[in-house]
């Protein structure tokens, strides 16, 4: 596509609920991340794919969170027994590659807006 | 882990005035990438700088890497209200470790 493709874009559950954010990234991205941003705050490194290779997780912040990438490209990140303090704004961003000595800059969706009641 | 700090948290300056944001990382960098958000909005890249001392402009913005390469700083002059927005800075390692962010207001 275009650019990267977040849904839903406003997402209000109750707390206890499971939710799924999907992200889909630039055509021939290799490399997708997820960020969490409260408001007013900075960006909160979740998760890290590059191509076949395992996961980031390290900043996954408990095991309700996980996320998966299928086939190289879409990813969902799902919330279990969403809480409170899991509202925010859930963004996602691909490059081309890892390849940090080069122009490898990020792309970031719109975000999901994420209001646990 | 690595640590990327950026101040001041918060700038108002009046329209017309320059305005600076600093970076600093515990510890040293690959290369460093500077991200622009608007209110309501998501960031967009600015610009990266790879080699120590390097300095790049982009009209009214100025851009530096430390000789470390464990800080950076953008300096915009002569701020106009389009410049409004968060300023992070994203530091290379495992994977991007962004700053905390500046936010700039402008006042007309």
């Amino acid at each position: 596509g275009a650019g990267v493709s977040q849904s839903p874009s406003n997402k209000v559950t109750e707390k206890g609920k499971d939710v799924e954010l999907r992200c889909d990234p630039i055509s021939g991205h290799t490399a997708l991340y997820w960020y969490r941003q409260s408001l007013g705050q900075g960006l909160e490194f979740l998760i890290y794919f590059q191509g076949n290779s395992a996961p980031d997780k390290s900043g996954l912040p408990s095991d309700r969170f996980s996320a998966e990438r299928t086939g190289g490209s879409v990813s969902t990140l799902t919330i279990q027994r969403t809480q409170q303090e899991d509202s925010a704004v859930y963004l996602c961003a691909s490059s081309l590659s890892r390849q940090w000595a080069t122009n490898e800059k990020l792309f970031f969706g719109s975000g999901t807006q994420l209001s646990v009641l | 882990g690595q640590q990327v700090m950026q101040i001041p948290q918060y700038q108002h300056v009046q329209e017309g005035e320059d305005f600076t944001t600093y970076c600093n990382s515990s510890t040293t960098l690959s290369n460093i990438q500077w991200y622009k958000q608007r209110p309501g909005g998501h960031p967009v890249f600015l610009i990266q700088l790879v080699k120590s001392g390097e300095v790049k402009k982009q009209k009214r913005l100025t851009f530096q890497f430390g000789e470390a390469k464990k800080n950076s700083s953008l300096h915009i002059t002569a701020t106009q209200t389009t410049d409004v927005g968060t300023y992070f800075c994203a530091g290379s390692g495992n994977q991007f470790y962004f700053g905390t962010g500046t936010s700039l207001t402008v006042i007309p």
